[in-house]
């Protein structure tokens, strides 16, 4: 158990939906990254937020969305939905920013999407 | 930008044979090297990291990887497989030239296969 955790556990929707998929970091962490694993796409860097403001973009689309809240924990909005937004939806967390030597990343069980 | 590549989506070995998977990065700077791992179901595991010091790393579960600038290659390797590393293996890299505020960037993926 990583100390991350994600919820739902799984999600089941439809095309054109908007969805909120949640994370909590372990405790003491102030950063939350957010990536996406799909089979075309493999494992894709979204965002990253460090205590409570956007610290880095990766592939995130314009109609996800993102935030950190004053608690620390975080949402990731996914809107308009498409059949290939389904994917496992991974939050990880971090004592800071940066990947250096003593910033690990932490990874939640995933969110899998399914958008029928 | 950054990239990694992860020779064979699948490799299968023997139970007690060595384990080799192969990683090879292009970045253009001395980047930051991961290796995970992802058991059915769950999220990811930090197997071991390279951040600049030793070139030969040990990691858990008697993984270890060698960092060699002159090839690129960052190839994961353990002497005797076990029924229980049969498990998704990813390789990841980051480099500083974002200043450090990044996420991972992912290989594909290597299944690893252990034969009884």
């Amino acid at each position: 158990d990583s100390g991350v955790t994600q919820t739902p556990k799984h999600l089941i929707t439809a095309t054109g939906q908007r969805v909120t998929l949640r994370c909590s970091p372990r405790s003491g962490d102030l950063s939350v990254y957010w990536y996406q694993q799909s089979l075309d796409q493999g494992l894709q860097f979204l965002i990253q937020y460090y205590n409570g403001e956007e610290r880095a973009k990766g592939n995130i689309l314009e109609r996800f969305s993102a935030q950190q809240f004053p608690d620390l924990h975080s949402e990731l909005n996914l809107s308009s939905l498409e059949l290939g937004d389904s994917a496992l939806y991974f939050c990880a967390s971090s004592v800071g920013w940066g990947t250096g030597e003593y910033n690990e990343q932490f990874f939640g069980p995933g969110t899998r999407l399914t958008v029928l | 930008a950054q990239s990694v590549t992860q020779l064979g989506s699948h490799v299968s070995v023997s139970e007690g044979a060595l384990v080799l998977l192969r990683c090879n990065y292009s970045s253009s700077v001395p980047p930051y090297l991961f290796w995970y791992v992802q058991y059915p179901n769950q999220g990811l595991q930090l197997l071991l990291k390279y951040t600049s010091a030793a070139t030969l790393v040990k990691g858990i579960n008697g993984f270890e990887a060698e960092f060699k600038k002159s090839e690129t290659s960052f190839h994961l390797t353990k002497p005797s497989a076990h029924m229980s590393d049969a498990a998704e293996y990813f390789c990841a890299v980051s480099d500083l030239t974002g200043g450090g505020a990044d996420g991972l960037t992912f290989g594909k993926g290597t299944h690893l296969i252990i034969q009884p």
